[in-house]
């Protein structure tokens, strides 16, 4: 079973700052997904990023952008220029790439509440 | 492209009604997938399927039923509710494919047992 660990609880910055959340996960696999999903007030589920395992590059979204560290199980999201917009839960994700013979869904941390002041 | 379509968006139940959830999306996608949300605790998966005909339970599978007659449909249900599966919940099916993995999810039911 895999389990995913967000540490933070909840985070406020700055508008403009850059912010980063951390994530950590545990796995037998060897091939994975890692998401990073936002869920503002709207309550909608809201893919920000997604990390193949299988690469090393680090995934990159307009302001988003991860920290993939393969060996540590660790894959952290970085917010450049935040934006009010960006205020929302944040979680990160875990899916085996190649499912089957257990629960084929999505593994989810916690989540982290990020409130970006004005 | 209507994606993941799920009903209703509220409800409130007394105790030991019963109620079914609905979901639909249009993707043809195989895998479909119920999770309940409550606070502090992320998002956690109740059921799921891998095709029509086809379903499993996941980490939170007591008290719901689900079924999969069509690959478009995945309705969940609960048989007789209590005051423990007050929660928000979200279906969502998946794309997979080496560079398209992911998961659509619905807009969300906020479901209250009195």
């Amino acid at each position: 079973a895999q389990t995913v660990t967000q540490s933070q609880p909840e985070m406020s910055v700055q508008e403009a700052e850059t912010v980063t959340l951390s994530c950590t996960y545990d796995t037998s696999e060897s091939n994975y997904y890692l998401f990073w999903y936002k869920q503002p007030p709207s309550r909608q589920m809201i893919l920000v990023i997604r990390q193949e395992a299988y690469k090393q590059q680090n995934a990159t979204e307009n302001r988003f952008s991860v920290n993939f560290q393969k060996a540590a199980k660790s894959f952290s999201l970085k917010i450049s220029d935040s934006q009010l917009g960006d205020t929302a839960m944040y979680f990160c994700a875990f899916i085996p790439m190649y499912s089957g013979g257990g629960a084929d869904g999505l593994t989810f941390g916690k989540g982290t509440h990020l409130i970006i002041q004005p | 492209n209507a994606g993941v379509t799920q009903t209703p968006k509220f409800q409130v139940l007394k105790t030991g009604q019963s109620m079914t959830l609905q979901c639909a999306q249009d993707m043809n996608h195989e895998y479909m997938s119920w999770y309940r949300q409550d606070p502090g605790m992320g998002l956690r998966l109740i059921h799921y399927s891998v095709g029509a005909g086809i379903t499993d339970q996941g980490e939170v599978p007591n008290g719901y039923n689900v079924s999969r007659s069509t690959t478009e449909d995945f309705p969940l249900r609960l048989l007789s509710a209590a005051p423990s599966q007050t929660s928000v919940y979200f279906c969502a099916s998946r794309e997979t494919g080496i560079s398209n993995e992911k998961l659509f999810f619905g807009s969300g039911t906020q479901l209250s047992v009195l």
